[in-house]
């Protein structure tokens, strides 16, 4: 059962624009919570992070949202640029009593960023 | 410069054979990760080392061995009881956080 949710396999945007990308968890544990992305042959790259203690963390054109009680969060990438066109990752952390900490990975949402 | 170094950048292997995945990380990271990607598909953890001499499985762990004898190399070996071996693998590093900085991946293709 998927723990970590991104229920847009794919988002079409226009360049200057808002991407919106969002990303639905079960886990309550959760308490760290993580974005990346990724070009088609490569490794992903870390983009943003957010602790469950904040509700927002920005980064340049890159917010993350989280809202505990919908277990829910998003990435706003403004404004748009066709560069920025990629998978995006949304990827949780537990807060476990070990030392073993791994991150649970969503599908992906495949963003194009039209000129 | 610091990174996460894994070669080849591709590799083709006749079924059958064991191959061997080079992981490198000059970054002085404790964990390291191995996971594989298929098309159209997240990323699914084979193994996962948090210290140096231990190791755990991850969530598709058969088929495939590692070793952590030093901190920088985190090795994969892909066996021939891997039933489709075929994808592309990427390796992961991290400090005590939970943020992890992955190399450029290798594609593996068993023909």
């Amino acid at each position: 059962d998927q723990q970590v949710k991104q229920n847009s396999p794919s988002l079409s945007v226009q360049e200057g624009r808002i991407s919106i990308l969002n990303c639905d968890y079960t886990n309550s544990m959760f308490d760290y919570f993580l974005w990346y992305k990724k070009y088609p042959a490569e490794g992903p790259t870390f983009l943003i992070s957010i602790s469950s203690i904040k509700d927002k963390n920005e980064d340049g054109r890159f917010t993350v949202f989280l809202n505990k009680s919908a277990k829910h969060l998003s990435l706003h990438i403004v404004p748009s640029q066709p560069g920025d066109s990629a998978v995006y990752f949304c990827a949780a952390s537990e807060n476990n009593a070990g030392n073993n900490r791994k991150l649970i990975w969503g599908l992906g949402t495949s963003l194009a960023v039209n000129p | 410069d610091g990174g996460i170094t894994q070669s080849p950048k591709y590799l083709f292997r006749k079924e059958g054979q064991n191959v061997t995945l080079s992981c490198e990380q000059n970054l002085n990271h404790d964990a390291m990760y191995w996971y594989r990607q298929d098309p159209g598909q997240g990323l699914r953890l084979i193994y996962y080392s948090q210290i140096v001499n231990d190791f755990q499985k991850g969530d598709i762990a058969e088929g495939y061995s590692v070793s952590r004898e030093k901190k920088e190399s985190f090795p994969l070996t892909v066996t021939s009881a891997q039933k489709n071996p075929t994808a592309f693998y990427l390796c992961a590093s991290s400090a005590d956080t939970d943020t992890q900085y992955f190399g450029p991946g290798t594609r593996l293709t068993v023909l």
